[in-house]
């Protein structure tokens, strides 16, 4: 079993809809991230935290750390928010690294 | 622009061939990553320096992978007697002096390399 799971693998929604992606670990972890990667391979970092909730713009993103669990939210969806939303974790043990998820690929059509 | 870029973005090459790729990291990150993805998948893990001490290498980097830094700044990543099972995106990350144990990334815009 990986250490970071993700769902669901694939989402296709209409532009408008409100879109949850989730995140859960089974390790224990110092940091989460959720990042973004476009068609080409580029990754970007979207958010990181260590405990409760942060927003930036249409995007929201909410840790509880004793569920081991993480969601991003998008609001108000957009089809250039199509994109491979990919949620990784820094173990508390061991090397300074992320692990990953196997990521979700997400479609949002107009 | 003063991003993590790397070199080449793309190769093709025949299967028992080396290739090497170029990292250059943000200017003053003292952490370098090497990350492998494959089609469908999250990145995984390869190797990790400090600025030119490579402190972690994962099982995944076969004798036939090296990564070096020499300087502490750009990094390389040679795959001698390629195969096509080392067809991936090869991603570089590089991260700050001073963040701790936050592990933020900064990200380049990969190299895929595709095995003939």
């Amino acid at each position: 079993k990986n250490e970071v799971e993700q769902s669901p693998q694939n989402l296709t929604a209409q532009e408008g809809e409100f879109i949850t992606i989730n995140c859960s670990y089974s390790v224990g972890i110092s940091a989460l991230h959720w990042l973004q990667q476009h068609p080409g391979g580029g990754i970007v970092s979207l958010f990181m935290l260590s405990s409760g909730k942060k927003k930036h713009g249409r995007l929201i993103a909410t840790i509880n750390i004793q569920e081991k669990h993480s969601s991003l939210h998008i609001t108000a969806s957009h089809p250039r928010d199509s994109a491979v939303y990919i949620c990784a974790v820094l173990k508390l043990q061991g090397a300074q690294k992320l692990v990953f998820g196997q990521g979700t690929r997400l479609t949002i059509n107009p | 622009d003063t991003g993590v870029s790397q070199d080449p973005r793309h190769k093709i090459t025949k299967r028992g061939q080396n290739v090497t790729f170029r990292c250059d990291p943000i200017s003053e990150h003292n952490r370098l990553y090497w990350y492998r993805q494959t089609l469908g998948q999250g990145p995984e893990f390869l190797t990790y320096f400090q600025n030119e001490a490579q402190l972690e290498k994962s099982r995944l980097l076969s004798d036939r992978f090296s990564a070096e830094r020499p300087k502490g700044s750009f990094s390389t990543l040679e795959i001698q007697r390629t195969e096509q099972g080392d067809s991936a995106m090869y991603l570089c990350a590089s991260s700050p002096k001073g963040q701790g144990n936050t592990g933020e990334l900064f990200f380049g815009e990969g190299s895929r390399l595709t095995v003939l």
